[in-house]
């Protein structure tokens, strides 16, 4: 079956640190990977895109991965703070699939502590 | 420029009653969808549209109904609502000319069913 899993539930890390989330997928065939932000009681907001032949992508203190032989998106922050806190959620297509059509992880809600 | 708009942001319904959620766009986007997001199951597509007058399943459909009349809008429908449709319901947009182009999310409708 396909499943999007996304590293546990919560992160909890200092101010300063590198927060690392971790997408993997099973059983889709993506041609690109998003990661959206999500704040409490809002609407998701699209962060980055990847697509399947770029291995990096960065903007400002945020880099994304994608390796797609292991199937598997990592999402940096680097020197997070407070306002980083969020829950982050990783989004892939699947070749086959309507074109548009997004499927998404649970969620990794981090936190960011000062 | 608003966005994605939706209408009502709360509403509490008895369970068999009927109503609509709507959403609108500005962007002149092809493509909307409807979510819900539940806890611990992330976000889940309900229906979609890839243009006016065309209207799609997605991965929980049941229980629902959509229709775009018109570009901008896209309604969901709930004929009879049940207590498993307590959710949070989010309406998204994209462009359709160029593949993985993020989703525009709204900001959501939290709907009890009693």
């Amino acid at each position: 079956s396909q499943k999007i899993e996304q590293n546990s539930e919560a992160l909890n890390i200092q101010e300063g640190k590198t927060a690392t989330l971790t997408c993997n997928y099973t059983n889709y065939s993506p041609a690109y990977l998003q990661w959206y932000r999500q704040d409490p009681g809002r609407g998701p907001v699209f962060l980055l895109l990847i697509r399947e032949n770029e291995k990096e992508k960065r903007k400002e203190r945020l880099k994304v991965t994608f390796d797609t032989t292991l199937k598997q998106s990592l999402f940096h922050i680097t020197a997070s703070q407070p306002a980083d806190s969020a829950t982050y959620l990783c989004a892939l297509d699947d070749r086959g699939s309507t074109l548009g059509r997004l499927y998404f992880g649970r969620g990794t809600q981090l936190t960011v502590w000062p | 420029n608003a966005g994605v708009t939706q209408t009502p942001k709360f509403r509490v319904l008895k369970t068999g009653q009927s109503m609509t959620l709507l959403c609108a766009q500005d962007m002149n986007h092809e493509y909307m969808y409807w979510y819900r997001q539940d806890p611990g199951m992330g976000l889940r597509l309900i229906h979609y549209s890839v243009g006016e007058g065309t209207t799609a399943k997605g991965e929980v459909p049941d229980g629902y109904n959509v229709s775009r009349l018109k570009k901008q809008n896209f309604l969901l429908g709930l004929e009879s609502a049940a207590p498993s449709q307590t959710s949070v319901y989010f309406c998204a947009s994209s462009y359709l000319d160029r593949a993985g182009d993020e989703q525009y999310f709204g900001p959501g409708t939290r709907l009890t069913v009693t």
